[in-house]
């Protein structure tokens, strides 16, 4: 059974940096699958945030409208991979969730972590 | 960018009703189409996937239809764990976009 978890602090200062780690267990990290961050506001819908490949170089695609702020990352050893979000805003308050993207979809999600981002 | 546009944005029916979704592609993503369920305080759940295959352990009530720009999400008799947020996705050149949900409420 694929297992995601999100970890990290759930509070961020304005201007700071937002830091999650998403652990992967039940399933190889180095595959064929993508690893992605995907956010929601409260009472809003799903903002895809970007992906991470799971094989090879590990490239990265990110949403054009965050692109300039996001960084993804993946410890192959660690079995778990990462969201670097700079800059913060109140508006990057959210629940944040990491899943495994099979091809062109989303088929296993963490729970989901709640960052707000204040002062 | 491909926006998709869902509708209705809330749907009032009582269980046992049939239930039709929309969701419409600003431009073609061929068969390119998902569609997820989010309950309250829970993660979204793969439901469909390339239009109109159901992913894994997904009741055979839920079907979707669909190609090109039109798209369609029916559940043929609701239940009441059914009553949610419904949502499509769809990726086309690299990049990734979800329709705005539509409101699954009960009458």
């Amino acid at each position: 059974q694929v297992q995601l978890q999100e970890s990290g602090p759930g509070l961020v200062k304005p201007s700071g940096t937002l830091s999650l780690t998403c652990a992967v267990s039940g399933a190889s990290i180095i595959s064929s699958d993508w690893f992605g961050w995907v956010r929601q506001a409260s009472g809003k819908g799903l903002e895809w945030i970007g992906d991470i490949y799971g094989s090879g170089s590990g490239s990265t695609i990110y949403n054009p409208s965050l692109k300039s702020r996001v960084t993804i990352s993946l410890d192959k050893s660690k079995k778990q991979f990462s969201l670097r979000l700079k800059s913060v805003t109140a508006a990057d308050t959210a629940e944040y969730y990491c899943a495994r993207r099979n091809s062109d979809y989303f088929d296993y999600w963490g729970q989901g972590t709640l960052v707000t981002v204040s002062s | 960018e491909i926006v998709l546009t869902q509708s209705p944005a809330t749907l009032s029916l009582s269980p046992g009703e049939r239930a039709t979704l929309s969701c419409r592609a600003s431009q073609s993503v061929r068969s390119y189409l998902a569609w997820y369920q989010q309950k309250r305080g829970q993660a979204p759940r793969l439901l469909i996937y390339d239009a109109s295959n159901r992913a894994t352990g997904i009741p055979a009530r839920f079907s979707g239809s669909g190609s090109g720009t039109d798209f369609t999400l029916t559940i043929s008799s609701l239940e009441p764990e059914d009553f949610a947020v419904y949502y499509c996705q769809q990726r086309s050149n690299w990049l990734i976009t979800f329709g705005q949900g539509t409101r699954l409420e009960i009458k």
